[in-house]
């Protein structure tokens, strides 16, 4: 298995600011992703972060408003910028381990105001 | 594209009763199939797996079996308590591709 924290865990920002989530896994993984759910609804796939190149972003999300770096196989950050009220979500980091099971963050909780 | 239908909920059980939940998949080649646990205010648990046809899953006393004929991966236990009380995610993964969930079954077991 693998053991994700996720920085911050919640946050409340005002519009049109910025938040960068941090994500770190106890171990090296092959794959790690970004995930968005929003309330009461299930999950959806922003990107997959890729080591040392672009991440690739799913349809409907796009680098500038989701940029994603991995600099490293056990860290990622995903920044939510120019937020909206539409933006408040959960936000997962997931990662894929050698055993091809995806393992999920404990989230972080994002409120804009 | 692949894709997951899992039962509507919310789905309201008494304290010991069986419970199913219906996941059915659509996918190219030979997916891997899972269950995951979302308790109130919590990232996502894996709660069971299974990675071929026949294969059963289990965790916690809930079963879940890969049935490749009739393209389901169900999941059930017998006796449900209150700790159970979550929303459950069926979900499929084909080669690296990241998982394809459903829209999820929240459960809630009353005493």
């Amino acid at each position: 298995s693998a053991v994700i924290s996720q920085k911050p865990s919640r946050d409340i920002c005002q519009r049109g600011t910025s938040l960068t989530i941090q994500c770190q896994v106890d171990s090296q993984v092959t794959m790690m992703f970004w995930y968005r759910q929003q309330p009461g609804q299930s999950l959806t796939l922003i990107a997959t972060a890729n080591q040392g190149s672009e991440a690739t972003y799913e349809s409907g999300f796009v680098i500038d408003k989701f940029p994603i770096s991995r600099p490293n196989l056990t860290f990622s950050t995903l920044t939510v910028s120019n937020m909206s009220p539409e933006d408040s979500s959960i936000y997962l980091c997931s990662v894929r381990t050698s055993s091809e099971t995806q393992y999920f963050g404990p989230g972080t909780r994002l409120l804009v105001l | 594209g692949d894709s997951v239908t899992q039962m509507e909920g919310p789905v309201t059980l008494s304290e010991e009763a069986f419970l199913t939940i219906n996941c059915t998949y659509t996918a190219t080649g030979y997916p891997s199939l899972f269950w995951y646990v979302q308790y109130p205010g919590e990232g996502l648990q894996l709660l069971l797996k299974a990675t071929k046809a026949d294969d059963k899953g289990s965790n916690k006393g809930f079963e879940a079996t890969y049935r490749k004929e009739t393209t389901s991966f169900h999941l059930e236990k017998g006796s449900v308590q209150v700790s159970d009380s979550a929303v459950y995610f069926c979900a499929l993964s084909s080669g690296n591709t990241p998982l394809v969930f459903g829209k999820g079954t929240r459960l809630s077991v009353i005493a």
